[in-house]
């Protein structure tokens, strides 16, 4: 089955600053690779997802980057703020409507103004 | 967008006790929702996927005579933790994606999750 890895397991930035996490799978035939963000108490929130047709996908300060070749995929922040702070989850999936996200284990980062 | 809706947010009760939770999507139908379970500081472990009208799929390890899955309608499944015990103590997320179709460009979305604590 698909296994997700996930780097770093804390960061922390200055406000301002930018972040990197990085993610690996091993599951050739996932195609659909989200990323969400968990604050303390709730539920994982989505914030960005890229599909393995593109290699690349940014929303405002966030982007993704896609190899598929390589089976990794990366979420970068811009500008970060403190309210970027939170525990923030990859995951890999077959885009099957009946098929389940598989998590990396989670970053939590930290930014400091 | 999307909602996925949980309940209850949180409970507390006796070992022994048999806990239910509620997991709805508010605007869409979904066909599989899938439950979760999360322990303090740790990722998220699929604990089963529930299809409306069938039987749950459970995944290695999890006992489905513990974990009881009901997905009656295409808006609602809930999972009943049977004599739970101090161990199930844990934040249990579901999740649902919108669309029936074998292949849908929809995301998951995820409820907020249920903490549950057995004394």
């Amino acid at each position: 089955g698909e296994n997700v890895e996930q780097h770093p397991s804390t960061l922390s930035v200055q406000e301002g600053d930018s972040a990197v996490i990085k993610c690996t799978y091993s599951d050739s035939a996932s195609n659909y690779f989200p990323w969400y963000k968990q604050e303390l108490g709730k539920g994982p929130q989505l914030i960005i997802d890229i599909r393995s047709n593109v290699g690349e996908k940014k929303d405002q300060r966030i982007a993704v980057t896609l190899n598929k070749t390589a089976k990794h995929f990366s979420l970068h922040i811009t500008e970060t703020q403190p309210e970027d702070s939170a525990v923030y989850f990859c995951a890999a999936s077959r885009s099957q409507a009946g098929t389940a996200l598989i998590f990396g284990k989670g970053t939590t980062l930290s930014v400091s103004s | 967008g999307a909602v996925v809706s949980q309940h209850p947010s949180w409970v507390i009760c006796k070992s022994g006790t048999s806990v239910k939770i509620e997991c709805r999507s508010l605007d869409f139908q979904a066909t599989t929702m899938f439950w979760y379970r999360q322990f303090p500081k740790q990722s998220l472990m699929l604990m089963a996927t529930s299809n409306e009208g069938s039987k749950a799929t459970y995944e290695q390890g999890v006992e489905k005579d513990k974990f009881l899955i009901n997905h009656a309608s295409l808006t609602l499944s809930t999972l009943t933790v049977t004599s739970a015990h101090p161990e199930d103590s844990s934040f249990y997320i579901c999740s649902a994606r919108d669309g029936g179709q074998v292949y849908s460009n929809q995301p998951q979305h995820f409820g907020d999750g249920t903490r549950l604590s057995i004394l």
